[in-house]
């Protein structure tokens, strides 16, 4: 079975600083990883996705993500936080399965970001 | 281009009512997902269809709950005699394939709210 943990509920960071929203993950085989954005009474908006190829993943917005195998991680970043970033971020994660029955996200259960001036 | 569409965007429901709830997929997309956002419960998956492939329904909690995609495009999950616990966001998502690497774009979701 797959799954995501993201250990913080809620993460704290003045405007202009950086800011880490961490996610482990636990799959069988090699896995893909997704982040998400969700803002207020919106639905998940895909940022930015690691498949294979350079452990480091630019996305939209700004946001990388580095890909870390032995530590089973995917934490997001960004080198200076803006206060429209307040949202709920969600990673996900797939594992490949030649018998394609492992096509669903499995998601953590979301850091809710604020970004403060 | 247009993204996914759901409708409603909110659902208030007496107990024991059965609720329809509607998505329509980025066109051309042949994968479409339905999940469920509880509070404090993140997303959980529920159906997943690709094609003319049997649907995976491996996420359905009970059998109130069923879902069809017809002509490979609209799709309609269907919740039968509702119980308070099935108060959620429903969000659904498309994506070109179901292959392991494609992301999936997501509706606004239905709010749905059992009375």
């Amino acid at each position: 079975a797959q799954s995501v943990a993201q250990p913080e509920d809620q993460v704290n960071v003045a405007e202009g600083n950086p800011l880490t929203v961490k996610c482990t993950y636990s799959v069988s085989g090699n896995p893909y990883l997704f982040w998400y954005v969700q803002y207020p009474n919106r639905g998940l908006q895909f940022l930015l996705k690691y498949i294979t190829g350079d452990n480091l993943v630019k996305g939209s917005y700004g946001f990388e993500a580095e890909f870390n195998k032995s530590q089973t991680s995917f934490h997001l970043k960004k080198p200076s936080a803006l206060v429209s970033d307040s949202a709920l971020y969600f990673c996900a994660v797939r594992a490949f399965s030649i018998t394609g029955g492992g096509n669903k996200l499995t998601f953590g259960t979301g850091t809710q970001l604020k970004v403060e001036l | 281009g247009a993204g996914v569409s759901q409708s409603p965007s909110n659902k208030v429901t007496e107990k024991g009512k059965d609720v329809e709830l509607r998505c329509d997929p980025i066109s051309g997309h042949t994968a479409l997902y339905w999940y469920r956002q509880s509070l404090g419960q993140g997303l959980e998956f529920l159906i997943y269809f690709q094609g003319n492939s049997a649907p995976d329904k491996s996420g359905l909690p009970s059998d109130r709950f069923s879902a069809e995609r017809t002509g490979g495009s609209v799709s309609t999950l269907t919740i039968q005699r509702t119980q308070q616990e099935d108060s959620a966001v429903y969000l659904c998502a498309s994506s070109s394939s179901a292959g392991t690497y494609y992301e999936q774009y997501f509706g606004p979701g239905t709010r749905l709210t059992v009375t």
